[in-house]
């Protein structure tokens, strides 16, 4: 199993541009996680997912949208890029039946 | 609202000697889930040890153990016969056990460790 893989593993974006940030696990999990790091912060939840079709928003998540038209993919959509939104971005996906959350490697995004 | 309070941004400790980073939060919930994370250079996110509410006897995984007091709301991990690779940020997170929650991970700002030979 690959587990959590994000893509890509840094970006560069101007201010204005919008990108995607893909985020896909093998392990059939129902709910996934999209959360920022800041320097010297902890990570903050922006939004998740409990099922395909069913996402919800976080403590962060203005600046940013989500779909999940699957259970194995849970996209981030940065739209008009902000530099407020240079930050690196974890996904995370975790079983019903687990306490453990999974982590990918994360993005490192700029926004210049 | 839960909150996790770190209050040490940075620590050291010497090569084989035992270090104990602390971490504090607030809670009215009675069950819930407690988690210390490593995060290396590589940014990887590393479950290293996990507590639940409800047991009373401390979590050990190998040199790494908590003192979790419940009543205090404090859940302190210390690394024992500590090695150069222990050195990363370490984060103390909060999940929340009550049916229907989301189950996402509420974190600490981070301690991030030095180890020195």
């Amino acid at each position: 199993n690959a587990g959590v893989t994000q893509t890509p593993k840094f970006r560069i974006l101007k201010i204005g541009q919008s990108m995607t940030l893909q985020c896909t696990q093998d392990m059939n999990h129902n709910y996934m996680y999209w959360y920022r790091q800041d320097p010297g912060m902890g990570l903050k939840l922006i939004y998740y997912s409990v099922g395909a079709g069913i996402t919800d928003k976080g403590e962060v998540p203005n600046g940013y949208n989500v779909s999940r038209s699957t259970t194995e993919d849970f996209p981030l959509r940065l739209e008009l890029a902000a530099p407020s939104q240079t930050s690196v971005y974890f996904c995370a996906s975790k079983g019903s039946s687990y306490n453990e959350q999974f982590f990918g490697p994360g993005t490192r995004l700029t926004v210049l | 609202a839960q909150t996790v309070t770190q209050s040490q941004p940075e620590m050291s400790v010497q090569e084989a000697e035992t270090v104990t980073l602390s971490c504090t939060y607030d809670t009215s919930e009675s069950d819930y889930y407690l988690f210390w994370y490593k995060q290396p250079p590589s940014r990887q996110m590393i479950l290293v040890i996990r507590q639940e509410a409800y047991k009373q006897q401390n979590a050990t995984e190998n040199r790494f153990s908590v003192n979790f007091q419940k009543a205090a709301k404090s859940f302190s991990l210390k690394i024992s016969d500590s090695q150069l690779g222990d050195a990363a940020m370490y984060f103390c997170a909060y999940r929340s056990a009550r049916g229907g929650s989301q189950g996402n991970l509420i974190f600490g700002k981070g301690t991030k460790l030095s180890v020195k030979p």
